[in-house]
């Protein structure tokens, strides 16, 4: 699976709009990309995943590059708990692909 | 439904004991995982299972065994336990269905081995 690089953190005032990066340059065509979150101590949760269009779903939207090498996930409206750990990752999806490749991802703190 | 659901929450283990993580799912997935997460680190693989009878190493397996003799549960054993063994264990779940399989995680065991 290809890499992605993340900022390790960032800050969001409540109510606004946070919008997270994610490089991921060695992308290969049938990759897609997944963000997850883990709010402290609990287990991750899925929020979003696509392929090469922007997706958009009750929690999110994603936003990928047309040459696909960077996306942004973004929370439109951004409350006190939406702060947690969002993890990029980028991997092939179905049979044969099991492994959810987790690195640092970026701490998003949401500030009253 | 209780989704993924894991015993116990919390364990303290001397070096050399074993024990055994539940996890158990009651959403009729197929695939089950079990991943470890030092802290300030990302999940990391330790084995998983694509359906009953059938399991396979992940990323980090050693010290560890599985067994999947059920779609609802995959425990995983701990035998001989080490200082290196110290972290939070993520039990997970999913239903492949064409590109779709998100993964389903219960709420962890942390686990401290002195």
């Amino acid at each position: 699976d290809a890499k992605t690089t993340q900022p390790p953190s960032m800050d969001c005032a409540e109510g606004r709009a946070a919008n997270l990066p994610c490089n991921h340059s060695t992308i290969s065509g049938n990759e897609y990309v997944y963000w997850y979150r883990q709010i402290h101590s609990q287990g991750p949760q899925y929020i979003i995943h696509g392929l090469k269009n922007n997706e958009t779903n009750e929690m999110a939207s994603l936003i990928i590059t047309e040459d696909r090498k960077s996306s942004t996930l973004i929370l439109p409206h951004a409350t006190l708990r939406d702060t947690a750990v969002y993890y990029c990752i980028v991997r092939v999806s179905g049979a044969g692909s099991y492994q959810l490749t987790f690195g640092k991802g970026t701490k998003l703190s949401v500030i009253p | 439904n209780a989704g993924v659901t894991q015993t116990p929450k919390f364990r303290i283990l001397k070096i050399g004991q074993s024990m055994t993580l539940q996890c158990t799912q009651d959403m009729n997935h197929n695939y089950m995982y079990w991943y470890r997460q030092d802290p300030g680190m990302g999940l990391k693989l330790i084995y998983y299972s694509v359906g009953a009878g059938i399991t396979d190493k992940g990323e980090v397996p050693n010290g560890y065994n599985v067994s999947r003799s059920t779609t609802e549960d995959f425990p995983l054993r701990l035998e001989l336990a080490a200082p290196s063994q110290t972290s939070v264990y993520f039990c997970a779940s999913s239903y492949l269905a064409g590109q779709w399989d998100e993964q389903f995680f219960g709420p962890g065991t942390r686990l401290t081995v002195l």
